[in-house]
């Protein structure tokens, strides 16, 4: 069965304390892997797409890669405006999109 | 450059009360329209998605149903809500990209059944 597992559950930061939220997949043939940022009450904003492994992508304090069988978002040196809900996505070869149940993010100044 | 619009923002409802979630897009012609249901803890899950005009497909089978009248809008309804409807509702639309379709979210409609 195709699954998304994100890990951990939620993560307290201090501001400019680096770390990596983990998006493990078991799907049948992944054609693309999502990531998002949700903050409470709003809808996910997207952040990137990517495609195949040992690809990487980069945005600010962000940078999300991708193996075959898991994606990091590696946050760096991050600042309490980065506190969101994090969101990853799969695309699977049946054309299904499997979503994760996020990685809460907590920053503290 | 392309904006969806969901409203309204908050909705509490009683139980067997109808309901309507309206979602539009502009700046593109004839996009995928999605509606999802997030429930706290719980990953997204799709409820309904249009590839045209009168075009709706069933992921799940529950109270509610979709209508897509016009190209760029898409209708969230029910006859008579329940408990369990309460969540909070997204709507989205999709572009591909070499290949694989992405989507965008609106902003949400956070439901509470009563």
């Amino acid at each position: 069965e195709d699954q998304v597992t994100q890990s951990p559950e939620a993560l307290r930061l201090q501001e400019g304390e680096s770390s990596s939220l983990n998006c493990s997949y078991t799907v049948s043939g992944l054609r693309g892997l999502f990531w998002y940022r949700q903050d409470p009450g709003k809808g996910p904003e997207f952040l990137f797409t990517l495609y195949s492994a040992g690809e990487e992508k980069e945005k600010e304090r962000l940078k999300a890669t991708l193996t075959k069988k898991e994606s990091f978002l590696h946050i760096t040196a991050p600042k309490p405006e980065d506190s969101a809900t994090y969101l990853c996505a799969v695309r699977a070869n049946t054309d299904k999109l499997i979503f994760g149940t996020g990685t809460r993010l907590q920053v503290f100044p | 450059s392309q904006t969806i619009h969901q409203w309204p923002a908050t909705l509490v409802q009683p139980v067997g009360s109808p309901l309507s979630l309206e979602c539009t897009v502009e700046g593109t012609s004839n996009p995928n329209l999605y509606w999802y249901r997030q429930a706290a803890g719980r990953g997204l899950q799709l409820l309904f998605y249009s590839v045209g005009i009168g075009q709706i497909s069933s992921e799940v089978p529950q109270n509610l149903s979709a209508s897509r009248p016009q190209d760029r809008q898409f209708i969230l309804s029910s006859k008579k809500l329940l408990l369990s409807d309460s969540g909070f509702y997204l709507c989205a639309w999709s572009v591909s990209g070499q290949g694989v379709e992405k989507l965008f979210f609106g902003s949400g409609t956070q439901l509470s059944v009563l």
